[in-house]
C-alpha cells in the first residue's frame, strides 16, 4: 500500500541555520504531497502542499518540490527561527483522497 | 472565523466507561476525519465520513464508533472495548468538491485513563 517515510528526529539545530527534513513516498498513481507542522499541544496546520510532479509548494520561508523520479518531497528552509520548533509531517493522499502520514520529524532550534 | 472545534481539550476515561469526543465545524466541509496519534506513531485514521449519514472504518476502527446525523459535527466514541484508549486525537475536515483540497485539522483531545 501507500507509505510515507521521514527521517528520524529530532533535528537540532541553530538559529539561522538551514533545513532539510527528508521524506520519501511509495504511491499508485499520482498523490498530491503536504507538509503539515505540529506546535506542542495542538493539531496539525497545512504548512505546503504540491499536487503534481515538479510543482513547489512554499510558505513562511519554507520549500518543498515534488519529485517523481526520486518519489521524494523534502521540506526545506534557509534560515530557521527558534519560533519554527516543533514537529513536521509528511503526508500524501491517497486515490481515495485519505491521508498518509509520516511518523514525523521533530525540528529543535536553540539561539 | 471558520475552523474545527474539538471538545473537551483534556478527557479521563474510567474502566468500562465509554466517552465521546465531540467535533463540529463550520467550514461547510463534506468530509469529516478521525486520528489517533501516539508518540513516535505519526496519525492513524480511525474512522471518516465522506457525506452525512454515511461513514467507514479507517485503519484502527476497533473499540470506536461514529455518527455523522449532521454535516457540521462528527462525534467519536471510545468504547470500553479500546482497551488501551490514551492517546492524543485529531479531528479534520476537507472540501471535495474540488480536488486534492487539503485537510484541516482541529486542536484535539488528550485522552487518558484514570
Amino acid at each position: 500500500g501507500d507509505s510515507v517515510t521521514q527521517m528520524e528526529g529530532p533535528v537540532t539545530l541553530s538559529e539561522e541555520a538551514f533545513l532539510t527534513i527528508n521524506c520519501t513516498y511509495t504511491a499508485t498513481g499520482y498523490p498530491s504531497l503536504f507538509w503539515y507542522v505540529q506546535y506542542p499541544g495542538e493539531g496539525l496546520q497545512l504548512l505546503l502542499k504540491a499536487t503534481k510532479a515538479d510543482d513547489k509548494g512554499s510558505n513562511k520561508g519554507f520549500e518543498a518540490t515534488y519529485r517523481k523520479e526520486t518519489t521524494s518531497f523534502h521540506l526545506e528552509k534557509g534560515s530557521v527561527q527558534v519560533s519554527d520548533s516543533a514537529v513536521y509531517f509528511c503526508a500524501l493522499s491517497d486515490v481515495t483522497d485519505k491521508l498518509i502520514f509520516g511518523t514525523g520529524t521533530r525540528l529543535q532550534v536553540f539561539p | 472565523d471558520g475552523g474545527i472545534t474539538q471538545s473537551p481539550k483534556y478527557l479521563f476515561r474510567k474502566e468500562g466507561q465509554n466517552v465521546t469526543l465531540s467535533c463540529e465545524q463550520n467550514l461547510n466541509h463534506d468530509a469529516m476525519y478521525w486520528y489517533r496519534q501516539d508518540p513516535g506513531q505519526g496519525l492513524r485514521l480511525i474512522y471518516y465520513s465522506q457525506i452525512v449519514n454515511d461513514f467507514q472504518k479507517g485503519d484502527i476502527a476497533e473499540g470506536y464508533s461514529v455518527s455523522r446525523e449532521k454535516k457540521e459535527s462528527f462525534p467519536l466514541t471510545v468504547t470500553s472495548a479500546q482497551k488501551n484508549p490514551t492517546a492524543f486525537y485529531l479531528c479534520a475536515s476537507r472540501e471535495t468538491g474540488l480536488g486534492n483540497q487539503p485537510q484541516h485539522f482541529g486542536d484535539g483531545t488528550r485522552l487518558s485513563i484514570l
